[in-house]
This record gives C-alpha cells, structure tokens and sequence, in this order.
C-alpha cells in the first residue's frame, strides 16, 4: 500500500540553524500537509498547500516556516531559525482530495530536537 | 477554540473485552476520522465517517457519529493486546483542515 515517507526520522539542531524536514507524499494526491505534535500534547495543523501554493496556515506557521514542491515528489518543511519551543514531533500527510470523504494519510514523523 | 476532548484519557482493559472511547469537537463539521498512533509512530488512518453519515463499521472497529451534539465514539470489539496504543479522533472542519481531540490511551492486557 503507498505509504508518505519523512526524512529523517530523527533530527538534532542547535538553537538558531536552519533545518529542512523532507516528506514524499502518496505519489497520486494532490493536497498536502505538515502537523506537529509536541511531546504530551494534541497534534497541530500547520499549513496545507495545493497546486503549488499554501491553501491554509495556522497561527504557529509564522515567518520562521515556509515549505515547497521543489520537484514532482517532495514536499519540504523549513524552519528558518530553530528555537527551543519548536521540538517536536512533525509530520507530514496527504490526501488525493478535498472531499468528505477523503482521509489523510500520515507519515512517520521527524523528530526535531533544538538544543 | 476549535479543539474538543477524548475520554477517557486513559484506558486499561483486558484482552477479548470491548474498548469504548469517546470524542466531542466544537465546529461544523465535513467528515471525522480516527487515528491509531503506536508510541513514538506517526498516526495510521483507522476509519472515517462524513458528517451526514451516523454509524460505520470496518472489521473489529464501530464510529458512530452524532453531529447534533458534536460527538463520536469509537468501539474496538474483541480487543488484542496489538491494540495497545493511542487513539485520536480528528474532525475536518470547513477549511479542510484536520482538528485533533487529546487522544485516549489504550492499555489491553493479555
């Protein structure tokens, strides 16, 4: 069964540097998304995107993030400069449409460490 | 806000008995799914009920879905010590977003 694949599964940054999470969604679907879980907690939305452009944002997804479609398989998530409170679980999903009916499938995750 | 709850929290049953846990949200709604997350997993797509549907079913797992009073809740029959994880109802509001409950622990003993 198709499967979104993250990359890496574990990543450990200093405060400050910039970091790349890197995603494969499910080769047919079209919309695209990153959640974070912090440790304990809910998982969060962040952002969608579609069709090249962000469709959605929450109030967490501020200027430190951006993601892209750099080609026709990845889907990335920047943090421009890590701090402390952005450890976390993060994970990406897709979904091949909008609809109702439409689940979104996730990944396995990335944990970002910030030390 | 738009978050609702879980409950319980937490869990703990014995294998071979059914394990019930609930979800309440706050928005309209377009469909609720259930998640399974394994400890320190991503989150594995369980089942998915639209918002004018009220019951669903798919192997050992029962949705039910109330939207008059913004609740569901999910059965595992005949539960397996396999099912030992965390469950996460999330609802899709009208942006198509995904908004997720606090999620139940479930403990199954063998």
């Amino acid at each position: 069964e198709p499967e979104v694949t993250q990359t890496p599964s574990h990543q450990v940054t200093q405060m400050g540097q910039e970091v790349i999470l890197r995603c494969v969604p499910i080769s047919n679907h079209l919309y695209f998304y990153w959640y974070r879980q912090i440790l304990g907690q809910k998982v969060e939305f962040l952002v969608s995107f579609y069709n090249n452009e962000i469709s959605e944002k929450s109030e967490i997804f501020d200027d430190q993030f951006s993601v892209e479609r750099p080609d026709g398989s990845n889907f990335t998530l920047k943090i421009r400069s890590t701090k402390l409170e952005d450890s976390a679980m993060y994970f990406c999903a897709s979904s091949a449409d909008r609809g109702s009916d439409q689940p979104q499938h996730f990944g396995d995750g990335t944990r970002l460490s910030i030390l | 806000s738009q978050q609702g709850e879980e409950d319980p929290q937490a869990l703990s049953i014995q294998e071979g008995e059914n394990a019930t846990m609930n979800c309440s949200y706050k928005t309209s709604i377009n469909n609720l799914q259930w998640y399974r997350q394994n400890s320190g997993r991503g989150l594995v797509h369980l089942i998915l009920i639209r918002s004018n549907e009220r019951e669903k079913h798919s192997g050992r797992l029962r949705v039910t879905l109330d939207t008059s009073k913004k609740s569901s809740s999910l059965l595992i029959t005949a539960s397996r010590a396999a099912d030992t994880a965390s469950y996460f109802c999330a609802w899709m509001d009208s942006s198509y977003k995904l908004i997720f409950g606090s999620g139940t622990r479930l403990l199954v003993r063998p």
